[in-house]
Order: C-alpha cells, then structure tokens, then sequence
C-alpha cells in the first residue's frame, strides 16, 4: 500500500506562471514532510520541508502548504522557470522514529517557454 | 559537501549472476540507504543500516541482502539477479536524522 502518493505523473506549466505540485498520505503518524528534485542521471537533491506543527513553510519562489486533517500537502513554485523542469518527489517521516523517508511516485514538472 | 558516490552509473548482467553494487559516503554518516526507483512506483526502501554491521529490512528487501563492513560503505547484493531487478538504484546516506539525507547519483542496473 502506498501510504504518498503523487496522483498526478506529469505537469506542464508555463514559464512565469505557478506549478503547484500535489501530494496525499494516508499513515497519521507522520509528522515531517520534505519535497526532493530529481534531474535525470543524478540523485534527489533536497528541496524544502515541512513539521507538522506548521501549516506554511517558505523558501525563495517555494512554499510547501500543509493540510493535516485532508492529509495533503503542495508544492508552489512562482514563478516557474526552465531550470525547474525536473521530477519532484514527496517524501514524509515519523520525525523521531526510524528516520526513514517514505517517498511518492514522483510528478514529471515541465516548464514551458 | 558531503559525497555519496555509487561505483558504477551503468551495468548490465544476466540473470542468475550474482551482483554487487557498491556506495561509499564520506562524510561520517551513521545512516546509510538503498532504494530503488521505478516508474510509477516511485522511490521505494530496499534495505537501511543505523550502524556498521546493522542492518534493517525496508520495504521491498525480497531477493536483495546488504553488506556494511565499515560505516563509510554500504553494499547491495542480488543474489541471483532476475529481470524484475532491472531498475534504477539509488544509495543514500544521512547524519541520524529526516533532515540530512544525500543521494548518490544513482546505478541504472539492466539484468538480461
């Protein structure tokens, strides 16, 4: 069973405009949140994160948003640019259990000129 | 910056060979990971190791086994790699907490 799940494989969005990238989870014991970026041929690369004590956590164009009671979190980006054409994964941990990230499918993100 | 570096970006093997890949971290981290990364299903744990000579299964450990000698390296090994091995291996390794986690560039493993 999937407990992250990206439901949306791809996304195209135009240059300038917002990329907003989803994400659900169904384990209630998860208590952080964290969005990697996957360029092809090399490895995640950490993007921005998420405690559950907070609803809003931003950085730069990035803000993740947190819903605990629907269980979803997103992704913003504004403005999207070329470089932000990558795969985003959604990761979720219990903070100060095993430290294992539990990862989704992934979303392709493409940005159009 | 810490480096998490996997030996071999490529490999092809043939079913029923036995099949090491090697990831090396040189940064003193205690944790050290093994995914595997197929389309669809996205990042999925293999094996995870806390310490050196520990080891925990993760969630699809099925076929594989792990080797940590020395806290700086984490080895994964098919036993007698099938074609549903064929995928995209992913090392990882973090200081003992969510925040830390640093990935390998990955080893695209064919078996035929």
């Amino acid at each position: 069973d999937q407990q992250v799940k990206q439901n949306s494989p791809s996304l195209s969005v135009q240059e300038g405009r917002i990329s907003i990238l989803n994400c659900d989870y169904t384990n209630s014991m998860f208590d952080y949140f964290l969005w990697y970026k996957k360029y092809p041929a090399e490895g995640p690369t950490f993007l921005i994160s998420i405690s559950s004590i907070k609803d809003k956590n931003e950085d730069g164009r990035f803000t993740v948003f947190l819903n605990k009671s629907a269980k979803h979190l997103s992704l913003h980006i504004v403005p999207s640019q070329p470089g932000d054409s990558a795969v985003y994964f959604c990761a979720a941990s219990v903070l100060w259990g095993a430290q294992k990230l539990v990862f989704g499918q992934g979303t392709r993100l493409t940005i159009n000129p | 910056d810490v480096k998490v570096t996997q030996s071999s970006r490529y490999l092809v093997k043939r079913t029923g060979e036995k099949v090491f890949l090697e990831c090396v971290q040189d940064m003193d981290h205690e944790n050290m990971f093994w995914y595997r990364q197929d389309p669809g299903l996205g990042l999925r744990l293999i094996y995870f190791s806390y310490d050196v000579k520990m080891k925990e299964k993760g969630d699809i450990p099925e076929g594989y086994s792990v080797s940590r000698e020395k806290k700086e390296r984490f080895s994964l090994i098919l036993e007698s790699a099938s074609t549903n091995q064929t995928s995209m291996y992913l090392c990882a390794s973090s200081p003992g907490t969510v925040h830390g986690y640093t990935f390998g560039s990955g080893t695209r493993l064919t078996v035929v």
